[in-house]
């Protein structure tokens, strides 16, 4: 079966400085991963995507993932954190064999930015 | 255009009643997928619906049922409700059509503000 592991469960970083999110995969096949990002009190946003194209991956509000088969490895950046990134953050994948939607999700990420 | 919209937005029960959730996707989306999410288990996958037929179903017991309607609009039910049953339930809408995941073909999920289910 197809997982996500999200290597941190709180991650905190002071305004301006960059921003590392980890998640590693476990997949036989080469999966789809996805970063969702859910702000307090609001829905499930999707930040970026990688369906085996490009491993270098550009997100919305200046976050980008890099796929790296030879770690397993789907790690979310930013360089200058924001206090509006506040949030937390979903490492999250769809099983290769899958026909449909069903997103498997990391246990999330809590990032902290401090003014 | 709309986005997803769930109600009721807030909900609380007893133990052993049962609860209808309604999803009502963004217009021209086909599919609709349930969410639970809680502090101690994360989001979890219930089910997925695309053109009223349930497509995926997640490992949860038979008192977590859903269906769909001809207009896409989506309702979850849980029978006899217990304490654990208390959550976040998110909908996601989506397109839908055909493997969703599939190079460039993925059909992005756009999530509701959730349900809050709390059971007493």
């Amino acid at each position: 079966a197809q997982s996500v592991t999200q290597l941190d469960s709180h991650v905190s970083v002071s305004e301006g400085t960059p921003v590392l999110l980890r998640c590693n995969y476990s997949s036989s096949y080469s999966p789809s991963l996805f970063w969702y990002v859910q702000h307090p009190n609001k829905g499930l946003q999707l930040l970026l995507k990688y369906t085996s194209a490009a491993t270098l991956v550009k997100g919305i509000n200046g976050f980008e993932a890099e796929f790296k088969k030879s770690e397993t490895s789907f790690h979310l950046t930013k360089p200058s954190a924001h206090m509006s990134d506040a949030a937390e953050y979903f490492c999250v994948v769809i099983p290769f064999n899958n026909a449909g939607n069903m997103l498997t999700f990391g246990g999330g990420t809590r990032l902290m930015v401090k003014p | 255009k709309a986005g997803v919209t769930q109600t009721p937005r807030y909900l609380i029960k007893t133990r052993g009643q049962q609860v209808t959730l309604s999803c009502s996707p963004i217009s021209g989306h086909r599919s609709v997928s349930w969410y639970q999410q809680t502090p101690g288990q994360g989001l979890q996958f219930l089910f997925e619906y695309f053109s009223e037929t349930q497509r995926n179903k997640g490992n949860f017991p038979g008192r977590f049922s859903g269906r769909q309607f001809s207009n896409s609009r989506s309702e979850m039910n849980v029978s006899t409700l217990e304490l654990g049953d208390s959550a976040l339930y998110l909908c996601a809408s989506s397109l839908g059509a055909g493997r969703a995941a599939s190079g460039s073909n993925y059909n992005e999920q756009f999530f509701g503000p959730g349900t809050r289910l709390t059971v007493l």
